[in-house]
This record gives C-alpha cells, structure tokens and sequence, in this order.
C-alpha cells in the first residue's frame, strides 16, 4: 500500500510568483488536509477538500486556493507569493472525515 | 475555540531516563487527542491517539499517554529513552462532531534531546 506521496520535495520562488504543489492520497483516502508549517512552529490548517470539494478552511487568504480531483489526489496553489509563504507544506490523507490522518513528507517551499 | 499548549519547547533526557512531554489542550467539546512526532526533514507520523475510549492510550515505540480531563492535559511519556527517540513532538487536538472537517489543531512543538 502507498502512503501519502507529495511533489516536489523542495522548490524556491521569488516573490510575486505562483506555486502549485501536489499531493496523491493514500490508496482509499477520499479526504485531503493541507498544513502548512513556518521554521520552529507547529502545523496550520490551511484546509480540506472531501469528495473534490472544499470542506472547511483555516485563517489563510484566498491567494491559497485547492482543488481535488476526482482519483482523491489534490493540489495547493499560492499565487503572489510572499517571504512569509517560505514554509514546509504539509498533506495529509484520511479515509473519512473525523479519522486519523496521514501525512506526507512534505514540499518546502522558499520564497526569496 | 480549540487549542493546545505544550509546555517546554525543549526537554533534554539521558538515554534509559524517563521521558515526560506535556500536553493541555482547551475544547469546549469532547475532543480527539494526537501526539504525532517528526523526525529531521520528513512528514509527521503518529505516535498514539486518544478517541473517547480508555483514558491510557498505548502507542508506538513504547509511547503512551493518560487523558485526564479534570486537568484538561494529555501528556506523553516513556520509561525508558533511547537515543533514536530524539525527534520533535507535536500534540494536536481535534474536534468530534457531524460536518466537522476533523482539521488538527497542533502544539508548538516539543524538542526531545536525548544524551548518551
């Protein structure tokens, strides 16, 4: 069984540009988390996406945006990229909603 | 509103000491409780979980931790360290209930050295 799978691993972007990071689900996950994690802090929730459609966001701007589509896999875009956007960015898949979530390794993300 | 506060942001050990990493959370529903740990450059992964059923949770690597609500806290403990345990902690709180996206809501973290 494949777990969460992410890409890239790393990537670095100047500021103003667009990034889209990608994510594969676990095999029977139909539910996908993003996180994002700043050096030296714990995850944020950015948001979810349950059967290709948002499912609940967290305290990010709408310049974060995500789809799903329909094999469960998803994406994270962040356009006009700031240096606060430098971040690890954290999936993570569940098999329903409310069940325990496993994560990937994580893209990390460099803005200069 | 949920939270979770770990207390120390970074605890030392001797390896064969015991390990104690503490845990309060804030939830004004009952909650599900995580302790996930993450090593240099990779994912979270999941150490133990508490779900409404028994309160001492038993997880992987001889990990466990004790929900007491009149404490509000759930730490983590460890008999004995061994030096592959040095690794950052996260404690995380989620929420039950229907519609609830089941997001995680994380701790700052806690840094475990543990010495030779």
């Amino acid at each position: 069984e494949t777990g969460v799978t992410q890409s890239p691993t790393h990537l670095i972007k100047t500021r103003g540009q667009q990034v889209t990071l990608r994510c594969s689900s676990q095999s029977g996950h139909n539910t996908v988390s993003w996180y994002q994690q700043a050096l030296g802090q714990g995850p944020q929730f950015i948001f979810q996406y349950y059967r290709e459609e948002e499912n609940g966001r967290g305290n990010f701007p709408p310049r974060f945006s995500g789809l799903q589509f329909p094999n469960y896999s998803s994406e994270l875009n962040v356009n006009a990229l700031e240096l606060d956007d430098s971040a690890l960015y954290l999936c993570a898949s569940s098999p329903l909603l409310n069940n325990e979530q496993f994560f990937g390794p994580g893209t990390r993300l460099t803005v200069l | 509103a949920q939270s979770v506060t770990q207390l120390g942001s970074h605890v030392s050990v001797s390896e064969g000491a015991l390990v104690l990493l503490r845990c309060n959370y804030s939830s004004s529903v009952p909650p599900y409780l995580f302790w996930y740990v993450q090593y240099p450059n990779q994912g979270l992964q999941l150490l133990l979980k508490y779900t409404s059923a028994a309160t001492l949770v038993k997880g992987i690597n001889g990990f466990e931790a004790e929900f007491k609500k009149s404490e509000t806290s759930f730490h983590l403990t460890k008999p004995s360290a061994h030096m592959s345990d040095a690794a950052e902690y996260f404690c995380a709180v989620s929420v039950v209930g229907s519609g609830n996206t089941g997001k995680l809501i994380f701790g700052q973290g806690t840094t475990l050295q543990v010495k030779p």
